[in-house]
């Protein structure tokens, strides 16, 4: 049973121009939700998070919304630029602080082009 | 302050052998997380475990794995007998109380 689910397995985006990338959810006792991005051979690095009591969160070029009745998030990256090119995770957590039992996303692989 | 490590980077057993898993939070952290990613999937939660302690081990198969994090040394993630299923990327995270998981760089496992 898939709970973090990320129906893109892959999106190709232009330099300059805006990456969104989407992820739905099904069990809404998840209240707080992370995106975790990742290169070949690395472990996934954190990139940006959201709590269930905002519907947007803004670090520099990344941006999270989060519509909770929809069981929707997404991630915008404006702009793109070419080192941004590497799987993103999506995750989501019951809690936030002490013991975080997150449950991941199958990735959707970005590449920006030059 | 060094990342989370993992050691080896890769390793190769043949069915029926045990493979050892090793994994050095980072200074500080005390809580430890242990995932399975299998080719084209994402990562699924095995173990959580803090110093001497397995809070939760719901996402490890019942039989052939074991992870501990000993008071001294690193958390160790032991599958004893591996087949071939056992392929994967492990990757262990670790994290401060309440902070976000860092994630090592992941141990490769290739069962032949």
């Amino acid at each position: 049973d898939q709970q973090v689910k990320q129906n893109s397995p892959s999106l190709s985006v232009q330099e300059g121009r805006i990456s969104i990338l989407n992820c739905d959810y099904t069990n809404s006792m998840f209240d707080y939700f992370l995106w975790y991005k990742k290169y070949p051979a690395e472990g996934p690095t954190f990139l940006i998070s959201i709590s269930s009591i905002k519907d947007k969160n803004e670090d520099g070029r990344f941006t999270v919304f989060l519509n909770k009745s929809a069981k929707h998030l997404s991630l915008h990256i404006v702009p793109s630029q070419p080192g941004d090119s590497a799987v993103y995770f999506c995750a989501a957590s019951p809690s936030w602080g002490g013991y975080q039992k997150v449950t991941f996303g199958t990735g959707t692989k970005l590449q920006v082009i030059p | 302050n060094a990342g989370v490590m993992q050691n080896p980077r890769h390793l190769v057993r043949r069915r029926g052998q045990e493979a050892r898993l090793r994994c050095s939070p980072m200074k500080g952290h005390s809580h430890v997380y242990w995932y399975r990613q299998l080719p084209e999937e994402g990562l699924k939660f095995m173990v959580y475990l803090q110093k001497e302690n397995i809070i939760d081990e719901s996402g490890m198969p019942k039989e052939r794995f074991s992870a501990e994090f000993p008071k001294e040394g690193p958390s160790i993630l032991r599958i004893q007998q591996v087949v071939r299923g056992d392929s994967a990327a492990y990757f262990c995270a670790s994290s401060p109380e309440g902070g976000h998981q860092f994630f090592g760089p992941g141990t490769r496992l290739t069962v032949l």
